[in-house]
This record gives structure tokens, sequence and C-alpha cells, in this order.
């Protein structure tokens, strides 16, 4: 079965440390990976987004994330936070041409000034 | 150019009234998707239609769940006889294409209180 793993549920840093979000997910064959942000008492936004070619992919606001498909991993990580960046985060999967996206129970992050 | 709009944005129902959740997708596409989301989980499919059809409704509860997207106006889901289980958050998605690697545009959600 498909699933999306967040096993961090709530991250408080300060501002100015680097962040690291995991996600894990259980798909069988091609994927598509996203990340998507939502800010309080805002709608959902992707960050950016993985299909193919390099597996380092570079979205919004300074964040980037790392496709390793020998660890089923999609990683998000900013080399410096900033207290606009304290938000909920999601990770989301869906297949080869499926139209539906599988999404993690997501990850609260808190940037302290 | 407006994102996806939901209405209403907020909507409290007694058990066993009838709650209708609308969603205009971004200009331009023709492809709607409905999440729910429960308290503590994830966003969880429900269904994805176009224009006068549905496409797959695999995540639709078999009973009171229903959805549509007319050739005119929004998208509708529709939830009859609410329980308390009901009580969610509801989000709508939109693409210009369907599947794959493209961009699920989403919108505010409704956030449904069944008393």
């Amino acid at each position: 079965a498909q699933s999306v793993s967040q096993h961090n549920h709530h991250v408080i840093l300060s501002e100015a440390a680097s962040l690291e979000l995991g996600c894990n997910y259980s798909y069988g064959g091609t994927v598509n990976l996203f990340w998507y942000v939502q800010y309080p008492g805002q709608h959902l936004q992707l960050l950016l987004k993985y299909f193919s070619g390099d597996p380092l992919v570079k979205g919004i606001k300074g964040f980037e994330a790392e496709f390793i498909k020998s660890k089923f991993s999609f990683n998000l990580r900013k080399p410096s936070v900033q207290w606009s960046d304290t938000a909920e985060y999601f990770c989301a999967v869906n297949g080869l041409g499926a139209n539906n996206l599988f999404f993690g129970t997501g990850t609260r992050l808190t940037v302290i000034p | 150019n407006a994102g996806v709009m939901q209405n209403p944005r907020h909507l409290v129902r007694r058990r066993g009234q009838e709650a209708r959740l609308r969603c205009s997708p971004m200009k331009g596409h023709s492809h709607v998707y409905w999440y729910r989301q429960l308290p503590e989980e994830g966003l969880k499919f429900m269904v994805y239609l176009q224009k006068e059809n549905i496409i797959d409704e695999s995540g639709m509860p078999k009973e009171r769940f229903s959805a549509e997207f007319p050739k005119e106006g929004p998208s509708i889901l529709r939830i009859q006889q609410v329980v308390r289980g009901d009580s969610a958050a509801y989000f709508c998605a939109s693409s210009l294409l369907a599947g794959g690697p493209n961009e699920q545009f989403f919108g505010p959600g409704t956030r449904l209180t069944v008393l």
C-alpha cells in the first residue's frame, strides 16, 4: 500500500539554524514527489517537486530536497531558516500518471526569532 | 489571476443535516480533486473529477458522500446526514493537466464542524 511518513511532528529552531525534515515513502513503481507548505491562515502552496532528472531539486525561498531512491526518501532542507518559515510542511507522492496525491501527516516548524 | 476558491470557509451543521461544499478551480483548469484532513492526520484523497465526469472516486466513503463538477459552476462536495466523524477540513485542488507531476493548486479549505 502507498504511504508517506514524516517522522518529525513538530520541529522548533532558532533563526539561522539549518533545517532538515524527513520524508519516507512506500510506493511501487516510478514516483513523483512533492513538498507543500502551509503558512498560518493560508492555503497549501507547492515548494518544490521531483519527477525525473537531477535528484537534488531546488525550490522557492531557498528550500531544496534530495531524492534518494535506495532509501525511499525525499528530505527537505534549508541551510538557514527565517522566522517567516514558520509553517506546516507536507510531503506528498504519486505514481507515474496517477491522479491523486498521498500525503504525510505534516511537520509543524516553529522558528524562534 | 484568482486561485482556487472554496466556500464557505467554515461550516457548522447538526447531526443529520446536509453539508454542501463548493470549489471553483483556477481559471482554465478542468481537473478538480477533493481531499479530507482529519485532526492530526494528513490530507486523504477523496475524488477526482473533470467537467461533468467523475474519474476516480476510490477515496470516497460509500454512503452519504457525493461529488459533482457540472459544465457550468463550481464543483460541489455533498455530505448527507452528517455525523460527528465528518468533522474535518475539506480541501479542493485543481490542475491544468491531469495526473503525474502536474502541480495541483489548493484552495483554502472548508472546515466542517458537526455538532
